[in-house]
Order: structure tokens, then C-alpha cells, then sequence
């Protein structure tokens, strides 16, 4: 089972910031935030992932709270293309099946003009 | 760059036959490939990982005589539906990660048995 909670869906205004939140109040302490973003009818894309300090990338920023139980999945300008779904995945580093990727039902984010 | 090309894109073909789905890394090399399957307006469910040169390791409840993964090579896996039905008619998704990588993925074969 995914171990994260996330809205079932969102809107957004096109050219404004899209905060997507994530819960994962059990995460253990080596375990990684992993974002991956699913467009319709396409594999997933990876976005971005963090332990615990934030990250910054061409795509999104992701906070992660002090106490690592929850983050946040920022698009800062969001366009129609950004239009998809945001999964939220705990994932451990270390081999085996702890290191597979278990997808959620995520976010479905809706960016309107 | 973290490139998966996954071939076909699309497939249609008769009960009863067998299918095989291509997975390629094309800029890193993959040692750990994954196959995923995805059924309409529901999420991405975890088939079978599999290292280069080792037999693939399957979830719970998926058929390995069914469902044939091949990963000879740190670039290629395959997938190979055999005697498939309407039942087994999915979206099915490759990933791949190398050495403290991300996990990327191909954009799927949607696959529909008559």
C-alpha cells in the first residue's frame, strides 16, 4: 500500500503557483520523497525527490517539513501543460523491495486559463 | 538525459497470441528495470522488477509463466505477454534506474486483445 496521502484533486489558474501537499507521517528515516507527474496516456515523469532538506530544480520546488511527516510539490508558474497527476512516493534508497516505486492514486491537478 | 524508450507504442492482436513489449534505456545503463500495469482511471500497479542477468523478481498474484521478463542486458528488458486474452488488455509501463538514480520510465504500451 502507498504510504502517503494526497488531495484526490486540485485546480490551479494558469501562470500562478501550484502547491500539490503530501502527508507521510510514517516515513522512516531512510526514506526519500520521490515527485513523479503522469500526463494522460503517458508514462510517468519524475520531477523531483528530497530526504530532508528542500530542492529546487528546473521543474518544481519541494519543502519537506522539519519533522519530514510532510511536503510540498511547488510548481511556481503553472501552464495548461502542467495538467496531469501528481504522485507522492516514499521511497527507500536501499535495495531490494524496499526500493520500489508504489504508486498512489495521487493528485489530479487541473490547470485552468 | 535518463532516457526510456519503450516499443510498441500500441498493440492490437488476437486472443490466444503472444505479445512482446521492448524496454530500453538509451543514455544510462539500467540496473534495475520495472514493469508496471495500468488499468483505465485506476493507478500504476507494480508487476516485476528485474536486475541485469538474474531472474525477475514478480508482485504477488502476477503470473510468471504468463508474463515473461527478460533483462539480459543493462540497456534492454522485455516483457512478453503469452496466450493473451481480453482480460490481460492493459497499459503497461517500463521504468528503469541506474546506480543512485531516479527511477524513469517509458511512455507505455497500450495493449488490446481481441
Amino acid at each position: 500500500d502507498a504510504k502517503t496521502t494526497q488531495p484526490t484533486s486540485m485546480d490551479c489558474a494558469e501562470g500562478r503557483a501550484a502547491n500539490l501537499p503530501c502527508n507521510h507521517s510514517t516515513i522512516s528515516g531512510n526514506e526519500y520523497v520521490y515527485w513523479y507527474r503522469q500526463i494522460h496516456s503517458q508514462g510517468p515523469q519524475y520531477i523531483i525527490h528530497g530526504l530532508k532538506n528542500n530542492e529546487t530544480n528546473e521543474m518544481a520546488s519541494l519543502i519537506i517539513t522539519e519533522d519530514r511527516k510532510s511536503s510540498t510539490l511547488i510548481l511556481p508558474h503553472a501552464t495548461l501543460r502542467d495538467t496531469a497527476v501528481y504522485y507522492c512516493i516514499v521511497r527507500s534508497n536501499y535495495g531490494g523491495s524496499q526500493g520500489n516505486l508504489i504508486f498512489g492514486k495521487g493528485t489530479k491537478l487541473s490547470v485552468k486559463p | 538525459g535518463a532516457v526510456v524508450s519503450q516499443h510498441p507504442s500500441w498493440v492490437i492482436c488476437k486472443s490466444g497470441t503472444s505479445v512482446k513489449i521492448e524496454c530500453r534505456s538509451l543514455d544510462f545503463q539500467a540496473t534495475t528495470m520495472f514493469w508496471y500495469r495500468q488499468f483505465p482511471k485506476q493507478s500504476l500497479m507494480l508487476m516485476a522488477t528485474s536486475n541485469e542477468g538474474s531472474k525477475a523478481t514478480y508482485e504477488q498474484g502476477v503470473e510468471k509463466d504468463k508474463f515473461l521478463i527478460n533483462h539480459a542486458s543493462l540497456t534492454l528488458s522485455t516483457l512478453t505477454v503469452t496466450s493473451a486474452h481480453p482480460e490481460d488488455s492493459s497499459f503497461y509501463i517500463c521504468g528503469g534506474r541506474g546506480s543512485n538514480q531516479p527511477q524513469h520510465f517509458g511512455d507505455g504500451t497500450r495493449l488490446s486483445i481481441l
